[in-house]
């Protein structure tokens, strides 16, 4: 079965950083566009940061401050989260396009709480 | 930066009535970048629609997906209790604000 499982979520003061990663089961990641999602409390979807081949997108309201990557030794898509915000919480999705421009494979979340 | 506008906000059904979702971008892209997914209280998305119009592996043929240029519409042909579930647009890289469909 093909599974996305996500995990590193916490809860983490502001200006703190964590590290979310999604491992890969049942397939192998190769070079197939691997993304992540979130989603504050209550609110809707917000697309966060997608990793191409050889090419990384990120929203406006994280550039810079967060890093998106791959390591295909460990069948993994990390998200690097720095400069950490209140404004950043929310439940973090992994999800991956295998090719029809669309996240066609969804982790179930892992849950990231920015607050002192 | 696109904007995607969703109509209604929440969609109140009876089952086997028919359900018409909107979804309007602020620029015309590709139809090949719009996607529609469900997502139900406490469960991550579910990929109903890509490419405007193809549907996802194993989703039901009431669901189809139709428009292009900057109008888009997710039609459920007849909804059943298990439609229930807040209904999400994404253009690129940009998702809608959602529709919530209620039915009882």
């Amino acid at each position: 079965e093909v599974q996305l499982l996500e995990s590193g979520g916490g809860l983490v003061q502001p200006g703190g950083s964590l590290r979310l990663s999604c491992e890969a089961s049942g397939f192998t990641l190769g070079n197939d566009d691997m993304g992540w999602v979130r989603q504050a409390p209550g609110k809707g979807l917000e697309w966060v940061s997608t990793l191409s081949t050889g090419t990384t997108y990120y929203a406006d309201s994280v550039k810079d401050r967060f890093t998106i990557s791959r390591d295909n030794s460990k069948n993994t898509v990390s998200l690097q989260m720095n400069s950490l915000r209140v404004e950043d919480t929310g439940v973090y999705f992994c999800a991956m396009d295998s090719g029809n421009d669309a996240f066609d494979v969804w982790g179930q979340g892992t849950r990231v709480t920015v607050s002192s | 930066e696109i904007v995607l506008t969703q109509s209604p906000g929440t969609l109140a059904l009876s089952p086997g009535e028919r359900a018409t979702l909107s979804c309007r971008a602020s620029q015309r892209l590709s139809s090949t970048y719009l996607a529609w997914y469900q997502q139900k209280p406490g469960q991550a998305p579910r990929l109903l629609i890509y490419g405007a119009s193809s549907r996802a592996t194993g989703i039901p043929d009431r669901f189809s997906g139709s428009g292009s240029g900057t109008d888009f519409t997710l039609t459920i042909s007849r909804v059943e209790p298990e439609d229930v579930a807040v209904y999400y647009c994404q253009l690129v890289f940009t998702f809608g604000p959602g529709t919530k469909v209620d039915v009882k």
